[in-house]
């Protein structure tokens, strides 16, 4: 079955440094999106996108974050300046959002450590 | 979308169903109640929808109650690797193209 893939796994940055989160949706999704989860927290969505351009963003995704589909495969999670508060675990999902297929499909994440 | 009430914590023998409650008494006409689960930190994973009939897959049931106030994700054979946290997530859909809205869900424990 297809499925979302991330990468990196782990990364480990300082803060004030610039981190690029990537992730390769399903090949035939057309929606995508990132969540975060700060350890023991609830997950909390960051932002969607479709058709190379932002449909929604929540409160976290500021200044600071923005994102991309560089190719017709990547799309990629920056965050420019890191703070310790960004560490969490960032998931990527994409869905086709059908009658058929309505379910988001994440990756497996990306344990983002600011020190 | 409107908010979901789920208890904190389950435990279910291995080999037992688990039947999972949530208490959507706000919900709408056009939402409709899905469920996720999240193993360990692992991204969350879809398990099932439903409107107002009852829904099974392969993974699992959802039974609807006819107000549609409240439903039950139901496991049938919990086994081990089913340790998780479900989310009970009440939406507009299927073709919303939308935010998932997670609370804390429900941490259910499968026992050996």
């Amino acid at each position: 079955e297809p499925e979302v893939t991330q990468t990196p796994s782990h990364q480990v940055t300082q803060m004030g440094q610039e981190v690029i989160l990537r992730c390769v949706p399903i090949s035939n999704h057309l929606y995508f999106y990132w969540y975060r989860q700060i350890l023991g927290q609830k997950v909390e969505f960051l932002v969607s996108f479709y058709n190379n351009e932002i449909s929604e963003k929540s409160e976290i995704f500021d200044d600071q974050f923005s994102v991309e589909r560089p190719d017709g495969s990547n799309f990629t999670l920056k965050i420019r300046s890191t703070k310790l508060e960004d560490s969490a675990m960032y998931f990527c999902a994409s869905s086709e959002v059908t009658e058929v297929r309505p379910e988001q499909y994440f990756g497996p994440g990306t344990r983002l450590t600011v020190t | 979308d409107a908010k979901t009430t789920q208890p904190p914590s389950m435990d279910c023998a291995e080999g037992r169903a688990a039947n999972l409650p949530c208490n959507h008494s706000t919900i709408s006409g056009n939402e409709y109640v899905y469920w996720y689960r999240q193993i360990h930190s692992q991204g969350p994973q879809y398990i099932i929808h439903g409107l107002k009939n009852n829904e099974t897959n392969e993974m699992a049931s959802l039974i609807i109650t006819e107000d549609r106030k409240s439903s039950t994700l139901i496991l049938p054979h919990a086994t081990l690797r089913d340790t998780a946290v479900y989310y009970c997530i009440v939406r507009v859909g299927p073709s919303n193209t939308g935010k998932l809205i997670f609370g804390q869900g429900t941490t259910l424990q499968v026992k050996p």
